[in-house]
């Protein structure tokens, strides 16, 4: 049962566009969510996260959108860099310790 | 800050033999740390949750005896992969939770492959 999902495996973007990268949820008790980032064969590291009790983060050129009305959350990247590119996980998690992740949307940016 | 480090990053063993794996957080205290499998192009998915000085809890469908973890102290946990299989052949990530922060740190990932 995928309690997160990112529906789009893929995405490739121009360089300077902007990158959106959507997740969704079906668990309504989550109230954290994070976005890791990760490179073939290596583990993920932490990129942004938002607590349900806002609608959005924001860090540098990576903003965090979270609607949970929709159970939905989405990543935006401006400008996208070639550096970007690599797979971007969502996770969401509630009140124990367990993360629950999406499959992952690998994103290229094309220079 | 916030360095988590794991070793070996790739093994190769034979079938029957067992591996373990150490997780460490260097720059900081972790009470939990987790184990995690990545299968190619899935998700990452849960193994165990290991809470220094009490056994691990394993999530449905992972078997305790064959990933023996232990979590001695607040900077170590082990994974220890028994009597492998080829089937067992995968990437092995550790996370480690900053004490009353929600984030999870991941270290480098192990490779482990079993002939």
């Amino acid at each position: 049962d995928q309690q997160v999902k990112q529906n789009s495996p893929s995405l490739s973007v121009q360089e300077g566009r902007i990158s959106i990268l959507n997740c969704d949820y079906t668990n309504s008790m989550f109230d954290y969510f994070l976005w890791y980032k990760k490179y073939p064969a290596e583990g993920p590291t932490f990129l942004i996260s938002i607590s349900s009790i806002k609608d959005k983060n924001e860090d540098g050129r990576f903003t965090v959108f979270l609607n949970k009305s929709a159970k939905h959350l989405s990543l935006h990247i401006v400008p996208s860099q070639p550096g970007d590119s690599a797979v971007y996980f969502c996770a969401a998690s509630g009140a124990g310790n367990q993360f629950y992740f999406g499959t992952g949307t690998s994103l290229t940016v094309i220079p | 800050g916030a360095v988590v480090s794991q070793h070996p990053s790739w093994v190769i063993c034979k079938s029957g033999t067992s591996v373990k794996i150490e997780c460490r957080s260097l720059d900081f205290q972790a009470t939990t740390m987790f184990w995690y499998r990545q299968f190619p192009k899935q998700s990452l998915m849960l193994m165990a949750t290991s809470n220094e000085g009490s056994k691990a809890t394993y999530e449905q469908g992972v078997e305790k005896d064959k990933f023996l973890i232990n979590h001695a102290s607040l900077t170590l946990s082990t994974l220890t992969v028994t009597s492998a299989h080829p089937e067992d052949s995968s990437f092995y990530i550790c996370s480690a939770r900053v004490t009353g922060l929600y984030e999870q740190y991941f270290g480098p990932g192990t490779r482990l492959t079993v002939t």
